[in-house]
């Protein structure tokens, strides 16, 4: 089974309605991460969370919202979804106890807003 | 601002003809450099760190290398399952930054 896994796979959704984005993990880390990628733009980070406790916004957190259900979930919101959201959505996790900041992905979310 | 930028955007090599894909940072004070592979429509899949100029890592046809300003992921004669998106980021206030990527094409 992955490690990181994100529902759904794929979503179409029209303008001005309200999804949810969602991402589980069994390695047992403690930070999680939502980044949307574009072409051209790269990876952008939305949201992260060091902890249960801790969100914090990244560079691109307008429309979005999150919440950290528990140290393995981690739920990306879109409020009120408009067409520029159109994206491949990413979650990730890292591990602060070993000291390094390498994350690993999921398998992403492809959202088209119509 | 702390940035990384990479190049070439987009690579097509025949199967192997070896190459070389750069990434420069201007990072202060580097706490590690990260190598990624994204196939199309997938996650990113951690190669690797490295995290001092002068270090060297291997992983089948891919070697990559740090200095002080830039890191390079060298490829050793190419086959075409090596096509992908080759990302690199480095860690800035305990979050990663990502360069735009580098998309290679590998030609059989």
């Amino acid at each position: 089974d992955a490690d990181v896994t994100q529902t759904p796979r794929n979503r179409i959704t029209k303008t001005g309605k309200r999804i949810m984005l969602e991402c589980s993990q069994t390695k047992g880390h403690d930070r999680m991460y939502w980044y949307r990628q574009d072409p051209g733009l790269g990876l952008r980070l939305i949201y992260y969370s060091f902890d249960v406790k801790d969100i914090n916004k990244g560079e691109i957190s307008d429309g979005y919202s999150v919440s950290r259900q528990a140290q393995a979930k981690f739920s990306l919101s879109l409020e009120s979804a408009i067409p520029n959201q159109t994206a491949l959505y990413f979650c990730a996790t890292s591990d602060r106890q070993i000291g390094t900041d390498t994350q690993y992905f999921g398998p992403g979310t492809r959202l088209t807003v119509l | 601002e702390d940035q990384v930028t990479q190049s070439p955007e987009a690579l097509r090599l025949q199967e192997g003809e070896s190459s070389s894909l750069n990434c420069s940072y201007t990072v202060s004070g580097l706490r590690g450099l990260f190598w990624y592979r994204q196939d199309p429509g997938k996650g990113p899949e951690f190669l690797f760190t490295l995290y001092s100029a002068g270090e060297e890592k291997e992983k089948e046809r891919l070697k990559a290398t740090l200095t002080k300003k830039e890191s390079f992921l060298h490829i050793t004669a190419p086959k075409p399952e090596d096509s992908a998106t080759y990302l690199c980021a480095v860690p800035v206030s305990e979050k990663l930054v990502f360069g735009k990527g580098m998309k290679l094409t590998v030609n059989p």
